[in-house]
């Protein structure tokens, strides 16, 4: 079957504009993940869905950025008024279960540059 | 495309050599390990994992060991292959908890 996407693969925005991200999870997967990866570093957690509701948002770096899941699958990641330091690889994962620990299947990212 | 290891520590072993990547850990309440494989331009993806009431587990090519008491962790490869080549992650995860804490990531260069 599919696995995750994430659409789109690459985004360049100029300083202050908006963007927006979005993950499509595999089929039924109860819990969404969103991580941040700056070049040369390991994934750093942003926020955590269990179906539509957001459980965990303690990795957010600002109020700029918000996450929402409204229906339990897709998820959108927006970017408010980017910055130059909002340039990264954006990940997506999504899990099957939603108690303890469970394999998350990670998307290919969307790369955004912030010029 | 991307590199995701442009400032990695990097590992370099001839094909067929036996690959050893360390990974030390922060958080002592962790009780849950994982390793992660990460090819340039692709998500993560799942190795292995290990329970810290285990100090050892090995699957198909891949073992991974678990010292509790120095906060460490190692991922073992026999008979590296080319396919191998990626940049590899240790992450932690306390039992209970969704969320996941990866580390330094490692770059294993295998030379043909």
């Amino acid at each position: 079957g599919a696995g995750v996407s994430q659409s789109p693969r690459y985004k360049v925005a100029k300083r202050g504009q908006d963007v927006a991200l979005r993950c499509d999870p595999i089929s039924g997967h109860v819990s969404l993940f969103w991580y941040q990866q700056a070049l040369g570093q390991g994934p750093e957690f942003l926020t955590y869905f269990q179906n539509e509701a957001q459980l965990d948002k303690s990795g957010l770096p600002s109020d700029r950025f918000f996450a929402e899941r409204p229906e339990g699958s897709v998820s959108t990641l927006k970017i408010q008024r980017t910055q130059q330091e909002d340039s990264a690889v954006y990940l997506c994962a999504s899990s099957l279960e939603r108690t303890g620990y469970n394999e998350q299947f990670f998307g290919p990212g969307t790369r955004l540059t912030v010029l | 495309g991307e590199s995701v290891g442009l400032h990695l520590p990097t590992l370099s072993v001839q094909e067929g050599d036996n690959s050893i990547i360390n990974c030390a850990y922060s958080n002592s309440a962790s009780d849950y390990f994982i390793w992660y494989k990460q090819e340039s331009g692709k998500g993560p993806q799942f190795i292995i994992d290990i329970r810290s009431n285990m100090d050892k587990r090995q699957g198909q090519r891949v073992t991974v060991l678990l010292n509790k008491t120095v906060k460490h962790l190692s991922l073992q490869i026999a008979a590296t292959q080319p396919g191998d080549s990626a940049v590899y992650f240790c992450a932690e995860n306390i039992q209970g908890y969704q969320k996941v804490t990866f580390g330094i990531g490692t770059k294993l260069q295998v030379i043909p």
